[in-house]
């Protein structure tokens, strides 16, 4: 059965490096999505993407944050300058046409 | 907000029993959706109610939408200990992004 990976499982990053995580989602989806989640709370989302350029982002996605598909396959996060509070399980989803997410087992980001 | 809210925050019952899981929305939406989130993995969608649509069924599973009320309800029913996971709804405006509620965490012991 198809489906989204997600590389790292876990990413341990000193506060102000550079992390990106990557993604591969399901080949024949058109939508890509990264949401993450404290530890212990809500799925919050970040980011929608569509048609290689973002459709729609959360006020947490801010200029720290960017995405990319670079070669039709992959779908990265990058986080430019960590943050104690990024520390979080980041989720990669992807969809076709339809409202059925499929969603990757998740990053966990550890900054210290 | 257009943000879900589940109750209750915690359910914990015995196997063969039913489980119902509330959840609240404010905004106008087209679908509402539920996952499932075993402890630490990714979520895996249960179901899908579109606006139009009262009630759905999956095996053990039964979804009702009151777009009136704004709140939708789960229900598992016979549950198992397999079924101890966290449960979200998820509401859509145009299938563009879900958004996620705070979770229902179900605790089935054997």
């Amino acid at each position: 059965e198809p489906e989204v990976t997600q590389t790292p499982s876990h990413q341990v990053t000193q506060m102000g490096q550079e992390v990106i995580l990557r993604c591969v989602p399901i080949s024949n989806h058109l939508y890509f999505y990264w949401y993450r989640q404290i530890l212990g709370q809500k799925v919050e989302f970040l980011v929608s993407f569509y048609n290689n350029e973002i459709s729609e982002k959360s006020e947490i996605f801010d200029d720290q944050f960017s995405v990319e598909r670079p070669d039709g396959s992959n779908f990265t996060l990058k986080i430019r300058s960590t943050k104690l509070e990024d520390s979080a399980m980041y989720f990669c989803a992807s969809k076709q046409d339809t409202g059925e997410l499929f969603f990757g087992e998740g990053s966990r980001l550890t900054v210290l | 907000s257009q943000q879900g809210e589940e109750d209750p925050q915690a359910l914990s019952i015995q196997e063969g029993e039913n489980a119902t899981m509330n959840c609240s929305y404010k905004t106008s939406i087209n679908n509402l959706q539920w996952y499932r989130q075993n402890s630490g993995r990714g979520l895996v969608h249960l179901i899908l109610i579109r606006s139009n649509e009262r009630e759905k069924h999956s095996g053990r599973l039964r979804v009702t939408l009151d777009t009136s009320k704004k709140s939708s309800s789960l229900l598992i029913t016979a549950s198992r200990a397999a079924d101890t996971a966290s449960y979200f709804c998820a509401t859509g405006v145009n299938f563009q992004k879900l958004v996620f509620g705070t979770g229902t965490r179900l605790l089935v012991s054997p």
